[in-house]
């Protein structure tokens, strides 16, 4: 089975300092991951995922993750964090081919003026 | 495209009432999940449908049910209603099983009195 720890239930961070989200998981096979974010009031939607080929993935508004195989890790980093990046912050797993994800319990990320 | 869209918004109920909670998406997709976000448990799976007419139990499938209507909607079903299933649903979907993103809904508020 597999499973997701994220480390962090919050991070405060100031604004325009960098930020690191940890991400461990757990797999006995071959997984796909992903981070997922969740700004206030709304449904979650996708930052940026891991299939194949390059560990690093970056994501359109700065954030980037770096899958590390073998400490099983997806931290998620972003050099300069802006007040807009408040939200809740999910990793998440699937096991290649499979139709389910399993969540982490998530990260809330305070930006600090 | 509305992507997924799930009625209602908010809904108060009295212990022991039934409800029903509606989502549907317009992407064509194949699979749709129904999810339940507490405070620090992130979000836990309660029931999915891998394609119309097929449905299948998650993590936490007791006290409710659901049904795969057609390929755009799935609803879930609380047939008499706990306090302990006071939460915010997410309904979500997804395409091809190789595009791996799931696409969620704005949530449902629900509250047990």
């Amino acid at each position: 089975a597999q499973s997701v720890t994220q480390l962090d239930s919050q991070v405060p961070v100031f604004e325009e300092a960098p930020v690191e989200l940890r991400c461990n998981y757990s797999s006995s096979v071959s997984v796909y991951l992903f981070w997922y974010v969740q700004y206030p009031n709304q449904g979650l939607q996708l930052l940026l995922k891991y299939l194949s080929g390059s560990t690093l993935v970056k994501s359109i508004n700065g954030f980037e993750a770096e899958f590390n195989k073998s400490q099983t890790s997806f931290h998620l980093r972003k050099p300069s964090v802006h007040i807009s990046d408040t939200a809740e912050y999910f990793c998440a797993v699937t096991p290649n081919r499979d139709d389910k994800i399993i969540f982490g319990k998530g990260t809330r990320l305070h930006i600090l003026p | 495209n509305a992507g997924v869209t799930q009625t209602p918004k908010f809904q108060v109920l009295k212990t022991g009432q039934s409800m029903t909670l509606q989502c549907a998406q317009d992407m064509n997709h194949n699979s749709m999940y129904w999810y339940r976000q507490d405070p620090g448990m992130g979000l836990r799976l309660i029931y999915y449908s891998a394609s119309e007419g097929t449905t299948d139990k998650g993590e936490v499938p007791n006290g409710y049910n659901v049904s795969r209507l057609n390929k755009r909607e799935f609803s879930l079903r609380l047939e008499s209603a706990a306090p302990s299933q006071t939460s915010v649903y997410f309904c979500a979907s997804k395409g091809e099983l190789t595009s791996y993103e799931q696409y969620f809904g704005p949530g449902t508020r629900l509250t047990v009195t």
